[in-house]
């Protein structure tokens, strides 16, 4: 999972099987969250977003879930693909409503 | 439609010596915004503008000035460079309604 600090955590998973990236954030007031990925060499893309009034959130092969007690996000990709290598961020608002933080991002390495 | 273009791709400055990263959006997004990417790290926001005319301050905004020209262009100058700031400098924008940011390719500075 994400965690702040130099080093990028990692996961490796092989092709086919279901990948689960975690994310916690920091303020319980926060009210929509983003997961973007990032390839190399490339800006970061959106991939799902997900209001604090939801739990869980699907869209083609991922889906978000938000537990507000915790304050933990995960992002759970199914059926990883080689073109799922990439690392993923995610991100949260500051108190000003347009600008985000971003975590420090999980590399995912799908191995063949 | 170009999206989120950025000028120039790659820069090898000198310490001490200024210049100007240059990004364009044809989408019609009221906010921009310049982060930088350090190895390993996630983004970290430089300088946002809600609007034209309008501009604030991110998390790391030391060493840097902004333009926003006009709606479309936001530029980001370095004055003296230094060797810390030596990274990958990302524009996005995003508009109010939705906030997700679409993200340009990156210019990659090198400070020596």
């Amino acid at each position: 999972g994400e965690s702040v600090g130099l080093h990028l955590p990692t996961l490796s998973v092989q092709e086919g099987d279901n990948s689960i990236i975690n994310c916690a954030y920091s303020n319980s007031a926060s009210d929509y969250f983003i997961w973007y990925k990032q390839e190399s060499g490339k800006g970061p893309q959106f991939i799902i977003d997900i209001r604090s009034n939801m739990d869980k959130r699907q869209g083609q092969r991922v889906t978000v879930l938000l537990n507000k007690t915790v304050k933990h996000l995960s992002l759970q990709i199914a059926a990883t693909q080689p073109g799922d290598s990439a690392v993923y961020f995610c991100a949260e608002p500051y108190t000003n409503f347009n600008k985000f933080y971003f975590g420090s991002g999980t590399k995912l390495n799908v191995k063949p | 439609n170009a999206g989120v273009t950025q000028t120039p791709k790659f820069q090898v400055l000198k310490t001490g010596q200024s210049m100007t990263l240059q990004c364009a959006q044809d989408m019609n997004h009221n906010s921009m915004y310049w982060y930088r990417q350090d190895p390993g790290m996630g983004l970290r926001l430089i300088y946002y503008s809600a609007s034209e005319g309008t501009t604030d301050k991110g998390e790391v905004p030391n060493g840097y000035n902004v333009s926003r020209l006009n709606k479309r262009e936001f530029s980001l100058r370095l004055e003296s460079a230094a060797p810390s700031q030596t990274s990958v400098y990302f524009c996005a924008s995003s508009n109010t309604i939705r906030r997700e940011q679409f993200f340009g390719p990156g210019t990659r500075l090198t400070v020596l």
